[in-house]
């Protein structure tokens, strides 16, 4: 079964902290992850794709399929950063990159 | 250039009755995906289209489809309402390469309530 699961329905930190957003995955055969963030009042937008390896406003997620997780981390956390974030998954090949599978979501509070 | 263009952004229905969305993409863009998101179940796939055809589809009931135009405009229909329908859909488009997926973008989606 094609899934993504999110654990943290809420994370909460101070400004400053390290972050860590988890998400593990599962599917049967090679994919492509991504995590997308929502502002508020702002489009869910792209964040970064384990594809292109980058860091993107300081956030970087390594794919470990070993452990089939593509956890999202940021060394010091910003109050910008508050918003909600999404682990996706989408199959490759051009029958399937259409589609996104998405995780629950989990909120990131950065208090000051 | 203009984002990805939902229309109407609110829309109240009476359960029974159908109602049509409409997604107009970035330009250039010639696909299309639908997504509905819920507190409970989260973002969903419903479907692609791709070339004005139907290439992907989500677990949903046959009272959902959608289709295509030639100028990659979608639009999104939902039969015979019912209460549990009520959500925000969200549109979609990218360019989509053949074997990387290139970046979706998302629209600012139709909030749509079932009474």
């Amino acid at each position: 079964a094609q899934r993504v699961t999110q654990p943290e329905k809420l994370l909460s930190v101070f400004k400053g902290a390290p972050v860590e957003l988890k998400c593990n995955y599962s599917y049967s055969g090679s994919p492509e992850l991504f995590w997308y963030v929502q502002y508020s009042r702002q489009r869910l937008q792209l964040l970064l794709r384990h594809i292109s390896r980058e860091s993107i406003k300081g956030f970087t997620a390594d794919l470990n399929k070993g452990e089939t997780s593509f956890h999202l981390k940021k060394p010091f956390a910003q109050e910008e950063d508050s918003a909600m974030y999404y682990c996706a998954l989408s199959g490759r090949g051009s029958s399937n990159t259409g589609k996104l599978i998405f995780g629950q979501g989990t909120t990131l509070q950065v208090k000051p | 250039k203009a984002g990805v263009t939902q229309t109407p952004r609110y829309l109240i229905k009476t359960r029974g009755q159908q109602v049509t969305l409409s997604c107009s993409p970035i330009s250039g863009h010639r696909s299309v995906s639908w997504y509905q998101q819920t507190p409970g179940q989260g973002l969903q796939f419903l479907f692609e289209y791709f070339s004005e055809t139907q290439r992907n589809k989500g677990n949903f009931p046959g009272r959902f489809s959608g289709r295509q135009f030639s100028n990659s405009r979608s639009e999104m229909n939902v039969s015979t309402l019912e209460l549990g329908d009520s959500a925000l859909y969200l549109c979609a488009s990218s360019t989509i390469g053949t074997v990387v997926k290139t970046e979706a973008f998302f629209g600012q989606g139709t909030r749509l309530t079932v009474v």
